[in-house]
């Protein structure tokens, strides 16, 4: 039981190097999301997807991209990486329709230096 | 759009003595509320969540939460609190058409012996 599965766990950039965040679920869950967690800030929606092919904005998307090309696999990429965005980013996966549990991956802790 | 309130960053609280976490939220329309709970260095996990019906709801570890929707609140409460409840705890909020979640911004939980 896999679950959401986020990768890699840590990472250390130089700003304005780029990288790519992966998350994979085996939950045939439509509906993914990435937040970023900052002290005191709870989690905030950077983007999401409600099924193949389509995405859209969460509340702070500056900065990052994202595609969906499989149901399973929802990449988040930093283009030039920048000391913002130094954070805790997770991964979700949930069932489209709302009330649905949203299931979190494990997290990624990017330091830019 | 939604905005969820979470009146106190922080609660210390000593071993067996009750607890409660407050949360309210924003909305003109029906919701749907979930409390989250997240250990150290771990991904967040759901301790429970109100879709309709009773609006005390019973969760995982002896917590509940009571909905009020005329005062817009869903309050966390524990009778006995352990150690093992240090965590931080964030209450969220969906709509019925799709499930974007809405987070407050934490409360972290400090259990002293």
């Amino acid at each position: 039981n896999a679950g959401v599965t986020q990768t890699p766990k840590f990472q250390v950039l130089k700003t304005g190097q780029s990288m790519t965040l992966q998350c994979a679920q085996d939950m045939n869950h439509e509906y993914m999301s990435w937040y970023r967690q900052d002290p005191g800030m709870g989690l905030r929606l950077i983007h999401y997807s409600v099924g193949a092919g389509i995405t859209d904005q969460g509340e702070v998307p500056n900065g990052y991209n994202v595609s969906r090309s499989t149901t399973e696999d929802f990449p988040l990429r930093l283009l030039s990486a920048a000391p913002s965005q130094t954070s805790v980013y997770f991964c979700a996966s949930s069932y489209a329709l709302g009330g649905n549990i949203q299931y979190f991956g494990a997290g990624t802790r990017l330091s830019v230096l | 759009a939604q905005s969820v309130t979470q009146l106190d960053s922080q609660v210390p609280v000593f071993e067996e003595a009750p607890v409660e976490l407050r949360c309210n939220y924003s909305s003109s329309v029906s919701v749907y509320l979930f409390w989250y709970v997240q250990y150290p260095n771990q991904g967040l996990q759901l301790l429970l969540k109100y879709l309709s019906g009773s609006t005390l709801v019973k969760g995982i570890n002896g917590f509940e939460a009571e909905f009020n929707k005329s005062q817009t609140s869903f309050h966390l409460r524990k009778p006995s609190v352990h150690i093992s409840d240090t965590a931080e705890y964030f209450c969220a909020v969906t709509r019925d058409n799709f499930n974007k979640f809405y987070f407050g911004s934490g409360t972290k939980l400090n259990v002293k012996p």
